[in-house]
Parts: structure tokens; sequence; C-alpha cells
């Protein structure tokens, strides 16, 4: 397996700002991190995938000037919900994919994000 | 966008009942798999069946593919009340590389 990790878990911000949600990989080097978004009792929806040392690629109909998405290092991508509004109140979840095999795709804990 | 379906949307059992979960997609696959999820927590894998098989087992869990039908069922035999979460199948293909397509998902309740 492997072990990934989401920080924060929860956060709670106002309409307008901007928020800041890292996912870790702990115990291997991923190049390939995918974000998910998943509203109340619905399915996991693929926002982007997230390339280590480029540019993420957003699936359609995600902003990519709203969803910032960068991968610095084969550790750690960070995922910014700017301006952010109620609406995208949402869980989000990132996975890390281990040596490109598609069964080996784990998933973060995920966070839980609430704009007032 | 989503791809899968999955039925039923809601399923409420007795522990030790078996549970029957189904999951239909759309376009060409070269793997299924499915999850599982605790109620507002990360996804776990349970099992991934290829294209080009029909049945896998993993200990409780029976998971078949029927690529003529574009469907796939999951059973968990002799279920537990800590088998219940949500089940969601996922799909990858040829265009997609590693990026998975979800279904709707199930939920499944075992009661005590």
């Amino acid at each position: 397996g492997a072990v990934v990790s989401q920080h924060p878990s929860w956060v709670i911000c106002k309409s307008g700002t901007s928020v800041k949600i890292e996912c870790r990989s702990l115990d291997f080097q991923a190049t390939t991190m995918f974000w998910y978004r998943q509203f109340p009792k619905q399915s996991l929806m693929l926002m982007a995938t997230s390339n280590e040392g480029s540019k993420a690629t957003y699936e359609q109909g995600v902003e990519k000037d709203k969803f910032l998405i960068n991968h610095a290092s084969l550790t750690l991508s960070t995922l910014t919900v700017t301006s952010a509004h109620p609406e995208d109140s949402s869980f989000y979840i990132c996975s890390v994919l281990k040596g490109g095999f598609v069964d080996e795709q784990y998933f973060g804990p995920g966070t839980r994000l609430t704009v007032t | 966008s989503q791809q899968g379906e999955e039925d039923p949307q809601a399923l409420s059992i007795q522990e030790g009942e078996n549970a029957t979960m189904n999951c239909s997609y759309k376009t060409s696959i070269n793997n299924l798999q499915w999850y599982r999820q605790n109620s507002g927590r990360g996804l776990v894998h349970l099992i991934l069946i290829r294209s080009n098989e029909r049945e896998k087992h993993s200990g409780r869990l029976r998971v078949t593919l029927d690529t003529s039908k574009k469907s796939s069922s999951l059973l968990i035999t002799a279920s537990r009340a800590a088998d219940t979460a949500s089940y969601f199948c996922a799909t990858d293909g040829q265009t997609s590389g590693s990026r998975l397509t979800f279904g709707e998902g199930t939920q499944l309740t075992v009661n005590p």
C-alpha cells in the first residue's frame, strides 16, 4: 500500500478568500497525483491530474484559474481554491499513483471545505 | 464526467446476508475497480478486474465483469456491520490512462 495525507482535514473559510489544501505522499515519490471533488451523497469527480514539474491537466469544466494546482515536489501537491464561494463547499480528495499502475492509486483521507 | 451508474443506490440488509451491487459503464475499459468509502473518509481499494477477466474473488468479495453488457457486480458474502459503507466502481480506458471515472455508488447498510 501507500500512505497519503491531506492537510487540513477540514477548513471553514469566508466567501472570497482562498484556501490551500495539501496532499502528501509519505512513503514514496509520486510524479502523478489526482484531485477529486465529492459533493454530499455523490460520487467522486476528477478535477485535475497533477504532474510533478509541469502544469496540471484539468478536466473539462474545471476552471484552472480558480483551482490552482502546484506539484512542486515528488511528495507534495497543493490545491488552492481561489476566491471561494459557498458552492465550492465540498469534500476534496487527492490520490497518488504509484509506479504508474492504475491499480496502485492510493487515496488521501480527504479535506472537508465549507465556505460561509 | 461520470459514466458509471450503480444500483441500487442504497441497500439495507441484515448481518450474515449477502449484498450485491451492480455497476454499468458506457465506454470500453481496460480495468474496473471497486472501492469502499466510509462516511467522510477517503477511499479504500477493494479489487481490480481486467477487461479480459470475467470473475475474481478476494476473501468475502466476488466481482464479475460482463464487457458485452458493460456491467460489473460486487458480491459481499456473509456481511458484517463493519461492511457498512459506500461502494464505488471506477473504470479506466485506453484514452483515459490512469484517470478513473467513478460510478454513482451504492450506500450499503448492514444491520446487526
